[in-house]
């Protein structure tokens, strides 16, 4: 199994600061990351895929960087809105996994 | 608009089957693959399997000795039954749409394993 870890796993920051989430794989998995933002009570919402890709209707403030095993999501300027969890996810192998989550908080 | 619906108990007993159902509308599942993923308290996600545009099943080998997923595409639904269910079943289940990332999902509903 492909294992991804997510850090940290709870990041307190203030609107209108930046931050950088991590997912490091187990093994090299080229750009195959996708990542997700789940907020409370609701289902997981595609932000980029392939690592660096961007999906339609999604805010420009949402960007990913990285390949082989070190990914990063990247919050430009984080608003209210965006405090929740994020799931990176890779399809590099058949055998789908998920990291353990980064919970976005307000300090 | 691609929009995906959960439906099914919300409480089993141990030892009993699992059986829910994810009704699609607005594209069809002849096309792309179908997932279901779970989410257990704690915030863990896990990809259980999915079914392809041509009917064939892929599943997390951690439970495929309990696992099926099938269809009909007359309904342009497809299902999950999970056998044997345990307390470590409990979670909220998700079908979502893979197309190169789960771009499309269900609300989820909250499956509770208990005597």
């Amino acid at each position: 199994n492909i294992v991804l870890t997510q850090s940290p796993a709870t990041l307190s920051v203030t609107p209108g600061e930046s931050v950088s989430l991590s997912c490091r794989a187990s093994q090299s998995i080229s750009t195959s990351i996708h990542w997700y933002q789940q907020k409370s009570n609701e289902s997981p919402r595609l932000l980029i895929k392939y690592a660096s890709q961007s999906i339609s209707g999604i805010p420009s403030r949402f960007s990913g960087s990285g390949s082989g095993t070190d990914f990063t999501l990247s919050i430009n300027r984080v608003e209210s809105e965006d405090f929740s969890i994020y799931y990176c996810q890779q399809s590099y192998s058949s055998l789908l996994t998920f990291g353990s989550g980064t919970k976005l908080e307000i300090k | 608009e691609v929009q995906l619906q959960e439906s099914g108990p919300g409480l089993v007993k141990p030892s009993q089957s699992l059986s829910l159902t994810c009704s699609v509308t607005g594209y069809s599942i002849t096309s792309n693959y179908w997932g279901w993923i779970r989410k257990f308290p704690g915030n863990k996600m896990e990809w259980m399997g999915y079914i392809s545009y041509s009917g064939s099943t892929s599943y997390n080998p951690s439970l495929k000795s309990r696992i099926s997923i099938t269809r009909d595409t007359s309904k342009n639904q497809f299902f999950l039954q999970l056998n044997s269910v345990t307390t470590e079943d409990t979670a909220t289940y998700y079908c979502a749409r893979w197309a190169k990332g789960f771009d499309y999902w269900g609300q989820g509903v909250m499956v509770t394993v208990s005597s």
